[in-house]
């Protein structure tokens, strides 16, 4: 069965520090990736998508980047992070099909001070 | 462009009243529709979803959804609710085949004793 993980659960960074936020899917290949945002007491923003190795969407101009540098890895990156990066990251993956439902990861707390 | 209502930010409820958690959405094209629920501090899990065929949708929990395509709706119901329904629960569309999904802001579902 396919699983996927993120890590780290929790994170608390100061203004300015680097960011990064890593996504593994298990038992999949080549699967959709995607990285939402969720600010408190709202709802899901899209950030990023990738259909593939190197294959990057952004749906939001912000201060965040994405990377996939293999098929099932998925890294969420911060060169200086803003107050307004706090939230709660989801990671979801779906197969290359389309329109396909979504799984998503436990998810990472992220904490800006 | 397509848009995803949930028309209540939150409901509350007593144990094991029945409940309505109501979506409209907005879209020109055909739709696959999903219901997700969200713990505290949690990623999201699937509760079931609409691609074709039957109106009626049944999931996990003993939820259930109805698709109205004249209404644009897709209401979450269950009969009886229990308090380890309290969540989150998140109504969304996919439209396109990138597989992205558009998630309507949330319904807090508060159940009391």
């Amino acid at each position: 069965s396919q699983t996927i993980h993120q890590w780290p659960a929790t994170l608390v960074q100061p203004v300015g520090s680097p960011l990064s936020l890593e996504c593994t899917v298990e038992g999949t290949s080549n699967p959709n990736l995607y990285w939402y945002r969720q600010a408190a007491g709202r709802g899901l923003q899209l950030l990023f998508y990738s259909v593939g190795i190197g294959q990057i969407s952004s749906e939001v101009p912000q201060n965040l980047s994405a990377s996939r540098p293999q098929d099932r890895q998925f890294i969420l990156s911060s060169k200086k992070l803003l107050l307004s990066d706090s939230g709660f990251y989801l990671c979801a993956w779906s197969v290359r099909r389309g329109r396909e439902t979504q799984y998503f990861g436990p998810g990472t707390r992220l904490l800006v001070l | 462009a397509q848009s995803v209502t949930q028309l209540d930010s939150q409901v509350p409820v007593f144990e094991e009243a029945p409940v309505e958690l109501r979506c409209n959405y907005s879209s020109s094209v055909s739709v696959y529709l999903f219901w997700y629920v969200q713990y505290p501090n949690q990623g999201l899990q699937l509760l079931l979803k609409y691609l074709s065929g039957s109106t009626l949708v049944k999931g996990i929990n003993g939820f259930e959804a109805e698709f109205n395509k004249s209404q644009t709706s897709f209401h979450l119901r269950k009969p009886s609710v229990h308090i380890s329904d309290t969540a989150e629960y998140f109504c969304a569309v996919s439209v396109s085949n990138t597989g992205k999904l558009i998630f309507g802001q949330g319904t807090t579902l508060q159940v009391k004793p």
